[in-house]
């Protein structure tokens, strides 16, 4: 069975430093993929970044990149120069192929950026 | 253009009755699900749909019962209420998967069930 794990409940940042959410997975599938989402105190879910198995470079969306470690099985998501509007709950997801385009979720990680 | 848009947003409603929640997505997808988000923020998958045809069934019990009439739409429907139903509803699109391709699901605002 697929398992996500986010063991960061709360993460503090100064605006405009980076910050590191962990995510770490457990497969022994070859063929999955990992993904983050946002989800804002309004509540809506904001896909913002994608890494395939495969793929051999780490994923990267403006700020947002994503450290995947293949071999530790884990893809933190790192947030470049925080912005006040960063401010939300972000959640690890993952998808084995094998089981089509079902996403399994981790806990969350909720990441609050001060001024 | 609301790419994903769900109604209710909000439903308040007592034990016992019956409530159904409506999805529908113009990104022209194939494939739509639900998602349950509990008081703890955890989010787990329900239901989801390919064409019209159902997918993944995880294990929910049978009062819940998704309707695709198109495959723009993804309706919940859900008899006899409990309290425990309590939760924020979403539903999501995507396109079919393909092998290694990339098939984002895309969220809609979410619909927040609370049962008295």
């Amino acid at each position: 069975a697929q398992k996500i794990t986010q063991t960061q409940p709360g993460m503090f940042v100064q605006e405009k430093e980076a910050v590191t959410l962990d995510c770490t997975y457990d497969t022994s599938d070859p063929s999955y993929g990992l993904f983050w989402y946002k989800q804002p105190s309004s509540g809506e879910m904001i896909f913002l970044i994608y890494q395939g198995s495969y793929d051999q470079q780490n994923a990267t969306e403006g700020r947002y990149s994503l450290n995947f470690q293949k071999a530790r099985k884990s893809a933190n998501l790192v947030i470049s120069a925080s912005q006040l509007g960063d401010s939300a709950m972000y959640f690890c997801a993952m998808r084995l192929d094998k089981y089509g385009n079902k996403l399994v979720f981790g806990a969350g990680t909720i990441l609050r950026v001060k001024s | 253009d609301t790419a994903v848009s769900q109604t209710p947003k909000y439903l308040v409603t007592q034990m016992g009755n019956d409530k159904s929640i409506k999805c529908e997505q113009n990104l022209g997808h194939d494939t739509m699900y639900w998602y349950k988000q509990d008081s703890k923020k955890f989010l787990k998958i329900m239901f989801s749909y390919n064409n019209k045809e159902l997918i993944i069934n995880e294990t929910v019990p049978n009062r819940f019962s998704p309707k695709s009439p198109d495959k723009a739409h993804l309706n919940l429907h859900i008899n006899s209420l409990e309290l425990g139903d309590s939760a924020v509803y979403f539903c999501a699109s995507s396109r079919a998967l393909s092998a290694g391709g990339l098939e984002t699901q895309y969220f809609g605002p979410g619909t927040r069930l609370l049962v008295l």
